[in-house]
């Protein structure tokens, strides 16, 4: 069965700083992993997916992830945060059959002026 | 716009009055599912549809109830409403590919339901 670890339930950065949000999957097989966030009092949103296309992805937002198959690793960066990514960050394995999302507590990042 | 819409956004109601939350979609998607989120638990699964009165449980079912008669809504049916159903609920949606996996579920708003 497909799980994420995400290693850190708070983040805290500098506006203008990069941002790292670390998510570790364990799965005996090449996972479809993805990050969504959620803004306060907001719904759900896509930032990226990975599908085994392609190891680096680009989302939304300016934010990318690497799937680093020997780390087992999809950690979500961005070069420099923006006081509007303060948010709650979930990364999420897509399970087989029946599809369920399996969120996890999530990351949440403060970005401070 | 392609969405998922869930009415009502917010409701309180009390212990055993039913309920019901409904769920739409305008992008022709197969599959519709429900999640709960609680704090400290993340999003767990509720019901899932992968068509037309085609629908399963997911991890936490017990007091809730799906219908899947058109392909487009999904509603959400809690027949005898109790305090431990109090959450954030969120109904989403995704295209079945045949060839599996990858697909970006759609969520919508959520619903915040608190039952006194």
């Amino acid at each position: 069965a497909q799980s994420v670890t995400q290693l850190d339930s708070h983040v805290s950065v500098s506006e203008g700083t990069p941002v790292l949000l670390r998510c570790n999957y364990s799965s005996s097989y090449s996972p479809s992993l993805f990050w969504y966030v959620q803004h306060p009092n907001k719904g759900l949103q896509l930032l990226l997916k990975y599908t085994s296309a392609a190891t680096l992805v680009k989302g939304i937002n300016g934010f990318e992830a690497e799937f680093k198959k020997s780390e087992t690793s999809f950690h979500l960066t961005k070069p420099s945060a923006h006081m509007s990514d303060a948010a709650e960050y979930f990364c999420v394995p897509l399970g087989t059959g029946r599809r369920a999302l399996t969120f996890g507590s999530g990351t949440r990042l403060q970005v401070q002026p | 716009e392609a969405q998922v819409t869930q009415n009502p956004r917010y409701l309180i109601t009390v212990t055993g009055k039913k309920l019901t939350v409904t769920c739409s979609q305008n992008m022709n998607h197969e599959y519709m599912s429900w999640y709960r989120q609680d704090p400290g638990l993340g999003l767990r699964q509720i019901y899932y549809s992968m068509n037309v009165e085609v629908t399963d449980k997911g991890d936490v079912p017990e007091g809730y109830k799906v219908s899947r008669k058109e392909k487009r809504n999904f509603p959400l049916i809690l027949e005898s409403p109790s305090p431990n159903q109090t959450s954030l609920y969120f109904c989403a949606s995704s295209p079945l590919l045949t060839s599996g996996g990858g697909d970006e579920q759609f969520f919508g708003p959520g619903t915040r339901l608190t039952v006194l």
